[in-house]
């Protein structure tokens, strides 16, 4: 089945311990992306790339970071969480190198104390 | 630059009336225009897509939306609600094929009354 699986769906953590939140997509898409999604504010885009080793800002990069080391796979790290981090996150991705039509992961909810 | 501005964060219908859900948007060069459908629990779904062919789109669901360029418009409709139909909806544009951008609006809450 064609998906985008990210993991994990559910985490609390604590402000300052370094977490990593996986995405993996099995259509050989070379667009993929991160959003986070909060009350009244939609999906704010954090980073995205258009192919292996090709990673950009979107618009609320800030406490994240992203590689891409492989095709399917695009991590998405913070450092050293905070409490205003606490999110709903997506992962996405798309065929071709332009932002067309997206597919995407179930959701990580993030809480950070 | 492209933007989205989605009209009521809410919206109520009665079980068998007409959908309307509105966006309107703002771009620089011949957009794309999307709705995606987020159900509880869920990552979203594309409903539909505007690429610059019909103005009319039909999508899945019995959605569909229309391009009006005059308007910057491209409000989704849907002639009979049902019960199912209850989520969250997201209209996004993006600059067409030469954009690694897509800019979603801030969502409309659909609720369907019994």
């Amino acid at each position: 089945e064609a998906q985008v699986t990210q993991n994990p769906r559910y985490l609390i953590t604590v402000t300052g311990k370094k977490l990593t939140v996986t995405c993996s997509q099995n259509m050989n898409h070379e667009y993929m992306s991160w959003y986070r999604q909060d009350p009244g504010l939609g999906l704010r885009q954090i980073y995205y790339s258009m192919n292996v080793e090709v990673t950009d800002k979107g618009d609320v990069p800030e406490g994240y970071k992203v590689s891409r080391k492989e095709k399917r796979n695009f991590p998405l790290i913070l450092e050293s969480p905070s409490p205003n981090q606490t999110s709903l996150y997506f992962c996405a991705s798309s065929p071709g190198r332009v932002a067309n039509v997206l597919t995407f992961g179930a959701g990580s909810r993030l809480t950070v104390l | 630059a492209q933007s989205v501005t989605q009209l009521g964060s809410h919206v109520s219908v009665s079980e068998g009336a007409l959908v309307l859900l509105r966006c309107n948007y703002s771009s620089s060069v011949p957009p794309y225009l999307f709705w995606y459908v987020q159900y509880p629990n869920q990552g979203l779904q594309l409903l539909l897509k505007y690429t610059s062919a019909a103005t009319l789109v039909k999508g899945i669901n019995g959605f569909e939306a229309e391009f009006k360029k005059s308007e910057t418009s491209f409000h989704l409709t849907k002639p009979s609600a049902h019960m199912s139909d209850a989520a969250e909806y997201f209209c996004a544009v993006s600059g067409g094929s030469s954009n690694d951008k897509i800019i979603f609006g801030k969502g409309t809450r659909l609720h369907i009354l019994p």
